[in-house]
């Protein structure tokens, strides 16, 4: 079945390093792709999305190029704040079917 | 536009007793899904509910466990004789009709502790 994996963490930057939080899928069809970030005691909110090969999702400094040739939706931001720190997760959603199916996360740690 | 609402946002139960679960869609949303989210672990899909009807429950555990969307109110995640391996955090997402329901929205969860 349809599965996303995401690299462990926990990810420790300093404020203004580069950030890359890998994410591979496996996935029949041509699935719909997302990043969610969850603060503490928060709900997940919709960071970015792609919905088609080669499209860039794109918000708030962060970015991630659906690759379809590697199947991977890796997600990046080329300076991160203190205020980023959070649990990211990857998402993607099949083609014929509602549900999402999430990566386990990965939390980001930024130090000041 | 009020977000989507869950409520109790913390809940404890002793093992046996019953959990409700309710969630609240945004306005105009007419697509619910339930979520757990174990202990340092990713989301898992539980149900997929439509005003009065279950289209999708492949998520759901077979015992103890139902969901409900009626025509009028919440949708009500159920537990029924909760074990201390129910104890999660069990979010809902909503999606408005047609085809943008790729882009869900979740609520802030519901923390389940059974003692």
């Amino acid at each position: 079945g349809d599965s996303v994996t995401q690299m462990e963490g926990p990810v420790t930057l300093s404020e203004e390093a580069f950030l890359t939080i890998n994410c591979t899928y496996t996935a029949t069809g041509y699935p719909s792709l997302f990043w969610y970030v969850q603060y503490p005691g928060e709900g997940l909110q919709l960071l970015l999305k792609a919905t088609k090969a080669d499209d860039k999702g794109s918000n708030k400094g962060f970015e991630a190029t659906y690759r379809k040739e590697t199947t991977s939706f890796h997600l990046e931001k080329g300076s991160v704040q203190v205020s980023d720190s959070a649990v990211y997760f990857c998402a993607l959603k099949g083609d014929n079917t509602d549900k999402l199916i999430f990566g386990t996360g990965t939390r980001l740690q930024v130090f000041p | 536009n009020a977000g989507v609402m869950q409520n109790p946002r913390h809940l404890v139960r002793r093992r046996g007793q019953e959990a409700r679960l309710r969630c609240s869609p945004m306005k105009g949303h007419s697509h619910v899904y339930w979520y757990r989210q174990l202990p340092e672990e990713g989301l898992k899909f539980m149900v997929y509910l439509q005003k009065e009807n279950i289209i999708d429950e492949s998520g759901m555990p077979k015992e103890r466990f139902s969901a409900e969307f009626p025509k009028e109110g919440p949708s009500i995640l159920r537990i029924q004789q909760v074990v201390r391996g129910d104890s999660a955090a069990y979010f809902c997402a909503s999606s408005p009709p047609g085809s943008s329901s790729y882009e869900q929205y979740f609520g802030p969860g519901t923390r389940l502790t059974v003692t």
